[in-house]
Formats: C-alpha cells, structure tokens, sequence
C-alpha cells in the first residue's frame, strides 16, 4: 500500500461527458502529479501541484484541467471526452520538496473507458 | 532534451533465468537514475535509483550502476522469478531549475515457470 487513494478505480461514460477524478496524498506529501497510461502512449506526465500551486504542465489537454485543494487532495477533471481519452490515470505522491527527488509514491490508478 | 531509451519488449524468460533490461539516458548535467516497476493492476513503485555516477542501486535482488561513460542504467537480476512478472520503466531525474522526471517507454517481462 503507497498510501496515495484514487478513486473511482473504474469509470465508464460516454463520448462528450465530464468526469472527475480524486487523489488523496499520503500524508504530509505537498506535491500531486498526475499521469495518463495508453497502451499506445506509455506513461504520459499531466501536471504537477505542489501545495496548492501549479508547478509544472506536460502533456494535458485544454479539455483537461486539476486543482490541488487546501487539504491537499487533487482532482483531475476531464471534459469532452473523446474515445481516445480511455486510459488509465495515475496519481503520484512525492516527499517534501519543491523540486522533487525522483521518488515518487502511485496510487493504484483510476481506469476510465469511454463508450 | 532529455531523454531515456529502453529496449523494447516484451521479454521472456524461464525462471532462474538472468535478466538485464537496457536503459540509455541523453541528459545535460548530473541526472539521478531510477528503475520504477508496475505489477499487474498496480500503480508504479520505487524499485531501485542511483544519484551519481557509479553509485549501484539495489533492492529485491534487482542492481543497476549509473555509467556516465556509457550513459546507462541497465538493470540487472541474476535468477528471475514468476513473480517478477511485471513491466519496468527507467526513469531520470533532470538537474537544474526545471526539475522533473523524465520516463522511459517501459519494458514488460514475463516470467515462465
């Protein structure tokens, strides 16, 4: 057990829906990332929050946004989906630090189909 | 940028068998080195990592050396079990103010019995 809680492990919606994922950190980790896992696209790096703030974007799509609260959970919101969005999701956890040090702590991911 | 490279799978293997999965790394600086595994159903976990050159990380019978010379962090195991049966990501951690970690594609073996 990482100690970083997604839920819902599994989600399935329709094409041009919104859904919302949660991450809950393991305690007293500041910073949240979010990644997305396709078959075809491996491991994709989303966004990263790190107590409360946007610390860094990759790969996310305009139609795709996430907020790190005050209690430090994170959601990620996802909106018109398309097929292409099924996909596993990913949240990550790290120890206190700013910049990071590579260690990151997964939950178990949430998978998401679109029909 | 940087980069990570690993080869491809997936790889097989009879137990007791020796495993080395390649990583190559492109990166300006000092990167530390990580190998993250994902077992079936589960969110990647920490595996081994290396933070300078010719530092060995090691766990569960898994090693791997950072060569800056080579630029590679190939992991290593000598006698595979079953339940090793996973998918494997190299991983850097790039230097500098922009720091964040850089994936491999992954590589997934497969243990018989």
């Amino acid at each position: 057990d990482s100690g970083v809680t997604q839920t819902p492990k599994h989600l399935i919606t329709a094409t041009g829906q919104r859904v919302t994922l949660r991450c809950s950190p393991r305690s007293g980790d500041l910073s949240v990332y979010w990644y997305q896992q396709s078959l075809d696209q491996g491991l994709q790096f989303l966004i990263h929050y790190y107590n409360g703030e946007e610390r860094a974007k990759g790969n996310i799509l305009e139609r795709f946004s996430a907020q790190q609260f005050p209690d430090l959970h994170s959601e990620l919101n996802l909106s018109s989906l398309e097929l292409g969005d099924s996909a596993l999701y990913f949240c990550a956890s790290s120890v206190v630090s700013r910049w990071g040090t590579g260690e990151l702590f997964f939950g178990e991911g949430s998978r998401l189909t679109v029909l | 940028g940087d980069s990570v490279t690993q080869m491809e799978g997936p790889v097989t293997l009879s137990e007791e068998a020796f495993l080395t999965i390649n990583c190559t790394y492109t990166a300006t600086g000092y990167p530390s080195l990580f190998w993250y595994v994902q077992y079936p159903g589960e969110g990647l976990q920490l595996l081994l990592k290396a933070t300078k050159a010719d530092d060995k990380g090691s766990n569960k019978g898994f090693e791997a050396t950072y060569r800056k010379e080579t630029t590679s962090f190939h992991l290593e195991k000598g006698s595979v079990q079953v339940s090793d049966s996973a998918v494997y990501f190299c991983a850097l951690l790039n230097a500098g103010n922009n720091r964040k970690l850089i994936w491999g594609l992954g590589t997934s073996l497969a243990v018989n019995p």
